[in-house]
């Protein structure tokens, strides 16, 4: 168990709609880094943010958005679901901003992730 | 770009070695770690290298670095069959730490 916890595990949906998945960090991670895991695409960054800030984009839609509450926990939105957005979604957390460079290694722990599929 | 390369799929028996390798491009990654899927499963870290290090050992795992060829492998000593997963390598990205991820290699591990 990383400590990190998502839900819901499940989720079926069909095109067009919207859902939210919501990820909880490690305690005392202040980092919160969300990936999908396609077949087409392997695992591929989307967001992270840092201690309730965005800190960096990765190939992330426009009609995917996120935020970081002031209890640390974060949600990841989807809206206009498409077909091709079915995947696994993962966050994971650390301890840092993850620009540490040199200082330390920053492990990110993953949670156990949420399997979206859309219908 | 970043970009991590992986070998796809590995069968080995129980019993014997599983040396799995990766190739990454940015040369400035200052670390780079170890992750292992088991189905329906989130990913479990495995573990990490410093980029100022050759080689660490943790029980049966073993990590070698190539700096100069951008080369890294993890070795399962002793493969179980309860090794069997899909292995992640990934870079970090010091800009922000984002992890860049290979393709996976999915280890098979024969009785």
């Amino acid at each position: 168990d990383s400590g990190v916890t998502q839900t819901p595990k499940h989720l079926i949906t069909a095109t067009g709609q919207r859902v939210t998945l919501r990820c909880s960090p490690r305690s005392g991670d202040l980092s919160v880094y969300w990936y999908q895991q396609s077949l087409d695409q392997g695992l591929q960054f989307l967001i992270q943010y840092y201690n309730g800030e965005e800190r960096a984009k990765g190939n992330i839609l426009e009609r995917f958005s996120a935020q970081q509450f002031p209890d640390l926990h974060s949600e990841l939105n989807l809206s206009s679901l498409e077909l091709g957005d079915s995947a696994l979604y993962f966050c994971a957390s650390s301890a840092l901003a993850g620009g540490q460079g040199l200082i330390a290694a920053d492990t990110q722990y993953f949670g156990p992730g949420t399997r979206l599929t859309v219908l | 770009g970043e970009d991590v390369e992986q070998s796809l799929f590995l069968s080995v028996r129980e019993g014997d070695s599983s040396v799995i390798n990766c190739t990454y491009t940015d040369s400035s990654s200052t670390y780079l770690y170890w992750y292992k899927q088991e189905p329906g499963a989130g990913l479990q870290l495995l573990t990490y290298i410093f980029s100022n290090m050759d080689m660490k050992q943790d029980q049966r795992l073993t990590v070698l670095l190539n700096k100069k060829d951008k080369h890294l492998s993890l070795r399962i000593a002793d493969t179980q069959t309860g090794d069997s997963a899909i292995y992640f390598c990934a870079e970090r990205d010091n800009q922000g730490g984002k992890l860049i991820f290979g393709q996976g290699t999915e280890l098979s591990v024969k009785p």
